[in-house]
């Protein structure tokens, strides 16, 4: 089945706990991307990636870090989590020249206490 | 910078049309997208428009002007599954590496009563 995985779904931490939330996609996609969704916000990207070891910032970067070393994986870095990140991550995908569709992972819901 | 407006809440009955709105003021355009977004879901892709008109997909038409910045999403025979955030996105532009950045708005929630 194609889909976009994320891991974990759920995270509790506490300020300044390094986490990493891991983002995986089986459909051999170039593109790859991490919103967060805010209430009154919508969706603003953090960052994204063309394909490996290329990544570029979105709208909304500071305070995170991304890597991608493979294909399929786009991990989400926190290295040092405060309560202003508290928020509902999404990880997708694309195919280059089919960019309009966006695959979406299920979410990421993050409470940094 | 970009601006997308859509309304924040609308209220519609079963088997009816609704029409959801979308205005946007961008520096640059290149397409709009329209996604779902059922409580605690994902976003869904629905359409992609590009060029001037109406776009028909089964119950759902997407229609786009680009000289007024402005977009609508038409649901047509409401069924209670409709019941969804239905998010407005439009892309500004390519960035160098070819990538077609995309800005979204804040949803607007669609209540479908019986």
């Amino acid at each position: 089945e194609a889909q976009v995985t994320q891991n974990p779904r759920y995270l509790i931490t506490v300020t300044g706990k390094k986490l990493t939330v891991t983002c995986s996609q089986n459909m051999n996609h170039e593109y790859m991307s991490w919103y967060r969704q805010d209430p009154g916000l919508g969706l603003r990207q953090i960052y994204y990636s063309m394909n490996v070891e290329v990544t570029d910032k979105g709208d909304v970067p500071e305070g995170y870090k991304v890597s991608r070393k493979e294909k399929r994986n786009f991990p989400l870095i926190l290295e040092s989590p405060s309560p202003n990140q508290t928020s509902l991550y999404f990880c997708a995908s694309s195919r280059a020249g089919e960019q309009e569709t966006q695959y979406f992972g299920p979410g990421t819901r993050l409470l940094v206490l | 910078g970009q601006n997308i407006d859509q309304p924040t809440e609308m209220t519609a009955t079963e088997g009816a049309i609704v029409q959801i709105n979308c205005t946007y003021q961008t520096s640059g355009f290149n397409g709009l997208f329209w996604y779902q977004q059922h409580a605690g879901e994902a976003p869904t892709f629905l359409s992609y428009n590009v060029l001037d008109g109406l776009e028909e997909k089964g119950r759902f038409s997407s229609f786009l002007s680009r000289s007024k910045g402005y977009s609508y999403l038409l649901l047509k025979e409401l069924q209670m599954k409709d019941s969804a955030s239905y998010l407005c996105a439009v892309s500004p532009r390519w960035d160098s590496g070819g990538y077609q950045k995309v800005t979204f708005g804040i949803g607007t929630k669609l209540q479908v009563i019986p």
